[in-house]
């Protein structure tokens, strides 16, 4: 079983709609991220969370340690949002290394 | 701009060929990593370097080799490059404390034919 585990694998939905994407992992953290892949390949850091809840333009993240899981939420969401999204986790023992998520595949339909 | 840069971003190779990948960031950052990512999996940690003059295994070193060249560089090398080694892959950098995000650069996209 991996260590990061998230839901769903795809997901199309209208332009405008509320987005959820889950990510539940196994261990004990530092951090938790949330990265973003474009098709052109490249990666970007979104958020970076040990507890909380953070918020970014229209994405937010929330992490409930307790439960071990984590929720990207996208508002309003649209076209450009479409990309994968890739949650990460850093344990808490050990050094910076990622441990990585199989990602969701977002698409956004205008 | 600041950031990680790779080179190069396309690669043909064929079996047996060596080649090596080069990454640089210029945003002092202690700890670089590379990553190997692959259809329907994760990003998979092959080498890293928590710190200039140090390197160590990920989690799929196995035909790769690594040097920290300085603070600013880390660069992979395959030695004898197999069908198994097609993939992208991505250099990241970290400052080393685990309050701080990743940046990664743009990804080389590698096929051994």
């Amino acid at each position: 079983k991996n260590e990061v585990e998230q839901s769903p694998q795809n997901l199309t939905a209208q332009e405008g709609e509320f987005i959820t994407i889950n990510c539940s992992y196994s261990v004990g953290i530092s951090a938790l991220h949330w990265l973003q892949q474009h098709p052109g390949g490249g990666i970007v850091s979104l958020f970076m969370l040990s507890s909380g809840k953070k918020k970014h333009g229209r994405l937010i993240a929330t992490i409930n340690i307790q439960e071990k899981h984590s929720s990207l939420h996208i508002t309003a969401s649209h076209p450009r949002d479409s990309a994968v999204y890739i949650c990460a986790i850093t344990s808490n023992f050990g050094n910076e290394k990622l441990t990585f998520g199989t990602g969701t595949r977002l698409t956004i339909i205008p | 701009n600041a950031g990680v840069t790779q080179t190069p971003k396309f690669q043909v190779l064929k079996t047996g060929q060596s080649m090596t990948l080069q990454c640089a960031q210029d945003m002092n950052h202690n700890s670089m990593y590379w990553y190997r990512q692959d259809p329907g999996m994760g990003l998979r940690l092959i080498y890293y370097s928590a710190s200039e003059g140090t390197t160590d295994k990920g989690e799929v070193p196995n035909g790769y080799n690594v040097s920290r060249l300085n603070k600013r560089e880390f660069s992979l090398r395959l030695e004898s490059a197999a069908p198994s080694q097609t993939s992208v892959y991505f250099c990241a950098s970290s400052v080393g404390y685990r309050a701080y995000g990743y940046t990664f650069g743009s990804g080389t996209r590698l096929t051994v034919v």
